[in-house]
């Protein structure tokens, strides 16, 4: 088990440009995530899909967008990148057991937007 | 409004000692609180899961017990080592999945 991946490792960005970020997991599970962590915060939701089909604004989700493609993938795109962007993006899905769950995080998408 | 505050923000201790962070929290209602470890540059791990009904659980040389009345909970680490520096992230979710996360301890173990 590969457990969650994420692409790229890192990316640097000029402020207006595209990217989408890219998610998998191989763990069957139904709900996947997408947080920023900026510098000495918490993480923050960005969106989460609780299952295939469906996906939900979290805390911050301007200027962002995101696609469940599948069971497996979530991806998390910028349209528009602003320097206010400029931030750790770590992806996650969640275990749900009979009484209580667990999220599993990916490494982390170093991002840089100048 | 939720929210889960943890303190200290940042530890410092020698190697072979013990320590205690601690995490408060108003989320409500109430259905489990996580502890997470986090090494610089990676993704959070799991380190503990405690539901309402749980007041203590260990993991290693790591414990965290919860009290539900009084909303607080604690990450003890037992004879401290090297590679226990990182940061300890308290997560605490309400019963409709939502999840409210700390800041963070940022934990550094000198030799």
């Amino acid at each position: 088990n590969a457990g969650v991946t994420q692409t790229p490792k890192f990316q640097v960005l000029k402020t207006g440009q595209s990217m989408t970020l890219q998610c998998a997991q191989d763990m069957n599970h139904n709900s996947m995530y997408w947080y920023r962590q900026d510098p000495g915060m918490g993480l923050r939701l960005i969106y989460y899909s609780a299952s295939e089909g469906t996906t939900d604004k979290g805390e911050v989700p301007n200027g962002y967008n995101v696609s469940r493609l599948n069971k497996r993938e979530f991806s998390l795109r910028l349209e528009s990148a602003a320097p206010s962007q400029t931030s750790v993006y770590f992806c996650a899905s969640l275990s749900r057991g009979p009484h209580t769950d667990t999220q599993y995080f990916g490494p982390g998408t170093r991002l840089t937007v100048l | 409004k939720n929210q889960v505050e943890q303190s200290p923000q940042s530890l410092i201790i020698l190697e072979g000692k013990n320590c205690t962070l601690q995490c408060n929290y108003t989320v409500s209602p109430f259905s489990n609180l996580r502890w997470y470890k986090q090494d610089t540059g990676r993704g959070p791990v799991s380190l503990t899961i405690m539901t309402f009904s749980e007041n203590t659980k260990s993991n290693g040389r790591y414990t965290a017990t919860l009290d539900a009345d009084t909303k607080q909970s604690s990450l003890h680490i037992t004879a401290s080592q090297l590679s226990d520096s990182a940061s300890y992230i308290c997560v605490v979710s309400a019963d409709a999945g939502k999840s409210t996360f700390g800041d963070g301890t940022t934990l550094t173990v000198k030799p």
